[in-house]
This record gives C-alpha cells, structure tokens and sequence, in this order.
C-alpha cells in the first residue's frame, strides 16, 4: 500500500519569494514515481512535475523543481518567483513505476500567493 | 491535443436518479482513469482502462457504480439510485502506456439533493 501526507493544510507567500510546500511518503515498491499536481478553482488537475525514484538528479521544470530526499521519503514542491496565478491547491501523488496503477494522492495544500 | 473532455460540468439530481457522466481522453491514449473527489480531499481512485479492457476496481466503486469504454474511445461512468454521500466531483484522466503523466479533465460535479 501506498501513502501520501501533506501536513500543511494551507500556506502563505508573498509574490516573487519562493515557496517549498511538504511531501511526505510511504511505499513497499522499490520503484516509483512521485507527482505534484495543481489544482486551481476551475478543477483541472494540472500536471507539475514528475520525479523517478531512481533519477539521479532532483527533477525541474521551469519555476518548479522538486526537492527529492529519498532515505527521508520526502518529495517537497519548490515553487520559485511566485505568482499570483499560483493560487490554488497543490497535491503530491505516487504510484510504481511501470505499471498503469493508480496513482495515490495526498490531501492538498492550499496555496494563496498575496501582493 | 484538445486535452480530457468531460460533459457535464456540472449536474444536480434527486436522491434516487440515475447519472451518467462522459469523459472523451486525448486521442490515441489508450489507458483511462476515473477518480472521485470529495471536498478538501485528494482525488481516490475509482477505476481504471486499458483500451476497452476495464483492468482494475476500487472497492469505492459500489454496485450501484459502473463504468464503459466501448471500442477503447471515450467512458462512461453511470451511477445509479443517486445518494447524498455520492456528491463529490468526478475527474477523468488519460495516458498513453509507457508515459507516467496523465492527464485530467476539468471534471463533473455531481450534487445529489
């Protein structure tokens, strides 16, 4: 079995400072993928970025890099340069790799970037 | 790429009605997945595609749930006798085998009264 836990409920930032939102994980599987999504108001679950348990170096894309610290089991979301347009719910997900399983998600941060 | 499609956005029923929502995945995936969201939760898994073939099931998924992929292309979700507790929102998503991301629909919203 799968787990993912997300302690901060909601979190405050400041426009253009970075963020780090927590990722905590829990799995039997020797190999897996760790995902952030974003949810924003509208619904849509858009994908973030993605980390393999066994890549060698923390995954990045664009203003987002995932902070990944595997004897630790933590996969922490960095959000650089804040935007307003960030607003939203943050959810950290897993799943084994390879395979079409389901992916686990966590229960969400909610985000509110502030001028 | 016209994304995940699902139709309705949003439907209100009565306790006791049947439901039946629509999602049209990314041409070309062939896995589909069906989740269900619950107001400050994260989305649970419900069931699973791969092409026409439906894989896997949670155990969330009640008899009164099912779900159809005929000819691999778009899915269904039909719930029947409606109950307050199925309020929550529905969320499709798509992937291709051999590619971890999927991709996710706006989702249905489904208010039972």
């Amino acid at each position: 079995a799968q787990k993912i836990t997300q302690t901060q409920p909601g979190m405050f930032v400041q426009e253009k400072e970075a963020v780090t939102l927590d990722c905590t994980y829990d799995t039997s599987d020797q190999s897996y993928g760790l995902f952030w999504y974003k949810q924003p108001s509208s619904g849509e679950m858009i994908f973030l970025i993605y980390q393999g348990s066994y890549d060698e170096q923390n995954a990045t894309e664009g203003r987002y890099s995932l902070n990944f610290q595997k004897a630790r089991k933590s996969a922490n979301l960095v959000i650089s340069a804040s935007q307003l347009g960030d607003s939203a719910m943050y959810f950290c997900a897993m799943r084994p790799t390879g395979t079409a399983s389901k992916l686990t998600f966590g229960t969400g941060t909610r985000l509110q970037v502030t001028l | 790429d016209t994304g995940v499609s699902q139709n309705p956005r949003h439907k209100i029923t009565k306790r006791g009605q049947n439901v039946t929502f629509r999602c049209d995945p990314i041409s070309e995936h062939n896995r589909l997945y069906w989740y269900r969201q619950t107001l400050g939760q994260g989305p649970e898994f419900l069931t699973y595609f791969q092409n026409e073939a439906q894989l896997e099931k949670s155990r969330l998924l009640s008899d009164r749930f099912s779900a159809e992929r005929p000819k691999g292309s778009f899915s269904t979700l039909e719930i029947q006798r409606t109950e307050q507790g199925d309020s929550a929102m529905y969320l499709c998503a798509s992937s291709s085998a051999g590619r971890e991301k999927l991709f996710f629909g706006s989702g249905t919203q489904l208010s039972v009264l």
